[in-house]
C-alpha cells in the first residue's frame, strides 16, 4: 500500500535554481493538492487538482506551476527558487468517483524539505 | 467565506491528564464536513476523523473524543488519560459539500505530552 509518494524526501538549492517535486498516488483519486508548510503557519494550500488535465491555485501560488497530465501524478515545480520557497511541503489527494461524497478526508505524503540557500 | 481557529497555539501536560483542543469554525453554509488530523515528530499528517453538519453525535474512540456542537460551532477533540505518543501536531478542517469542496486548515495545536 504505497498510497502517496513524493520525491525527493530532502533537496538543498541555490536561489534562482529550477526543480520539480513528484507527488504519485495508487489509490485512483481524483483530487490533489500541494501544500507547504511553515512555523506557525498551518497548512497553506499553493495549488489544487481535481481532475487530469486541470489545476488551479491556492491560496499561495505564486512562484509556483504544477502539472496534472496523467491522474496519478501532480507535478509541482519551482521556476526560480528563492528563500522564501524553503519549507516543507506535503502532497495530499482524496476522493474516487462513486464514492457518496467529495468530502473525503485527505491521504498525505510524507513531506519533501526543501532548503533554498 | 470560511474559516478555521484553533486558538490554543502549543498545550503542555504531564502524562494521564485529560486535554482538550479546541475548533471553532466559520461558515454560512448549512451542510459541511470537519475532520481532525495528527502530525507526529515523524512529520506525516494523518486522518483521525471525520464529522458532517448533520450528525452532531459525539463520537469516542479508544481515548480519543469529539464534541461537535453547531450551536457554538465548534468540533472539540479530547484526550484522555493523555500518553507520551500523543504528541503532535493536531489540526481541524472544514470542507464544504458544494464549490470546489477544497477544505480550510487551521493553523494547528501543539500538544507536548511530558512523562
Amino acid at each position: 500500500n504505497a498510497g502517496v509518494t513524493q520525491t525527493p524526501k530532502f533537496r538543498v538549492l541555490k536561489t534562482g535554481q529550477s526543480m520539480t517535486l513528484l507527488c504519485a498516488q495508487d489509490m485512483n483519486h481524483e483530487y490533489m493538492y500541494w501544500y507547504r508548510q511553515d512555523p506557525g503557519m498551518g497548512l497553506r494550500l499553493i495549488h489544487y487538482s481535481v481532475g487530469e488535465g486541470t489545476t488551479a491555485k491556492g491560496e499561495v501560488p505564486d512562484g509556483y506551476n504544477v502539472s496534472r497530465l496523467k491522474k496519478q501524478n501532480f507535478l509541482l515545480g519551482l521556476e526560480s527558487a528563492a528563500p522564501s520557497q524553503t519549507s516543507v511541503y506535503f502532497c495530499a489527494s482524496s476522493y474516487s468517483r462513486g464514492q457518496p461524497t467529495r468530502n473525503q478526508p485527505q491521504h498525505f505524503g510524507d513531506g519533501t524539505r526543501l532548503s533554498i540557500l | 467565506a470560511q474559516k478555521v481557529t484553533q486558538a490554543q497555539t502549543e498545550i503542555s501536560v504531564v502524562e494521564k491528564e485529560d486535554v482538550t483542543l479546541d475548533c471553532v469554525y466559520e461558515t454560512r453554509d448549512t451542510t459541511y464536513y470537519l475532520f481532525w488530523y495528527k502530525q507526529p515528530p515523524s512529520g506525516e499528517l494523518v486522518f483521525l476523523i471525520r464529522r458532517n453538519s448533520f450528525d452532531e453525535q459525539n463520537e469516542i474512540s479508544g481515548r480519543y473524543s469529539w464534541n461537535f456542537q453547531k450551536s457554538t460551532s465548534s468540533f472539540n477533540f479530547t484526550i484522555t488519560a493523555s500518553q507520551v505518543v500523543d504528541s503532535a501536531v493536531y489540526f481541524c478542517a472544514l470542507s464544504l459539500s458544494g464549490g470546489s469542496y477544497i477544505p480550510t486548515f487551521g493553523r494547528g495545536t501543539s500538544l507536548i505530552v511530558h512523562p
